[in-house]
């Protein structure tokens, strides 16, 4: 399939294990921070967001982490699947909301 | 509900030629935003339209260029081409064009410039 990111870095954990994927943002002004992933030939599809008066927010089998401190955010995926295979993204939010500031990405691969 | 659109998927042009690309929101979106998504470069911003005006535009050379209709559907232009624009293009729509609410991609287009 077609590559995204040749020279990203990869994350390889076991199917049932959790996944950390972490990123650094840019702008201490950004309010909105969102994780996306993005799976070969498709484009990046939303998995949670966070804004910035948060620290922590919840979904389903992910949580995305906030600290505005050292300007870190992190995803965790429980319990990873092969399906959650793929490239993700950080993306940051600028003041006006009207456009998106991404992080270089994560590979994520799960063995089975 | 039908998702945003790209067209065509796959693009092979020469060195100099121009390209169009083509996004069709969701249908109620009014804003059509445009990315670019090189290995090297990751995903960057181009231009952002909203009822036929564009709002915003990202750090591209004037080679890039946009426009959006009345049905809020978007085109992009990229004139003399380069090897460097070789890319996948990403649209995303949206209502209002926050990114907030509703912010959407499309599939993109992959552009290989030869």
């Amino acid at each position: 399939g077609e590559s995204v990111g040749l020279h990203l870095p990869t994350l390889s954990v076991q199917e049932g294990d959790n996944s950390i994927i972490n990123c650094a943002y840019s702008n201490s002004a950004s309010d909105y921070f969102i994780w996306y992933k993005q799976e070969s030939g498709k484009g990046p599809q939303f998995i949670i967001d966070i804004r910035s008066n948060m620290d922590k927010r919840q979904g389903q089998r992910v949580t995305v982490l906030l600290n505005k401190t050292v300007k870190h955010l992190s995803l965790q995926i429980a319990a990873t699947q092969p399906g959650d295979s793929a490239v993700y993204f950080c993306a940051e939010s600028s003041r006006d909301g009207n456009k998106l500031v991404f992080g270089a990405g994560t590979i994520l691969r799960v063995k089975s | 509900k039908a998702g945003v659109t790209q067209t065509p998927r796959y693009l092979i042009k020469t060195r100099g030629q121009q390209v169009t690309l083509s996004c069709s929101p969701i249908s109620g979106h009014r804003s059509v935003s445009w990315y670019q998504q090189t290995p090297g470069q990751g995903l960057q911003f181009l231009f952002e339209y909203f009822s036929e005006t564009q709002r915003n535009k990202g750090n591209f050379p004037g080679r890039f260029s946009g426009r959006q209709f009345s049905n809020s559907r978007s085109e992009m232009n990229v004139s003399t081409l380069e090897l460097g624009d070789s890319a996948l293009y990403l649209c995303a729509s949206s209502p209002t064009g926050v990114v907030n609410y509703g912010y959407t991609f499309g599939s993109g287009t992959r552009l290989t410039v030869v």
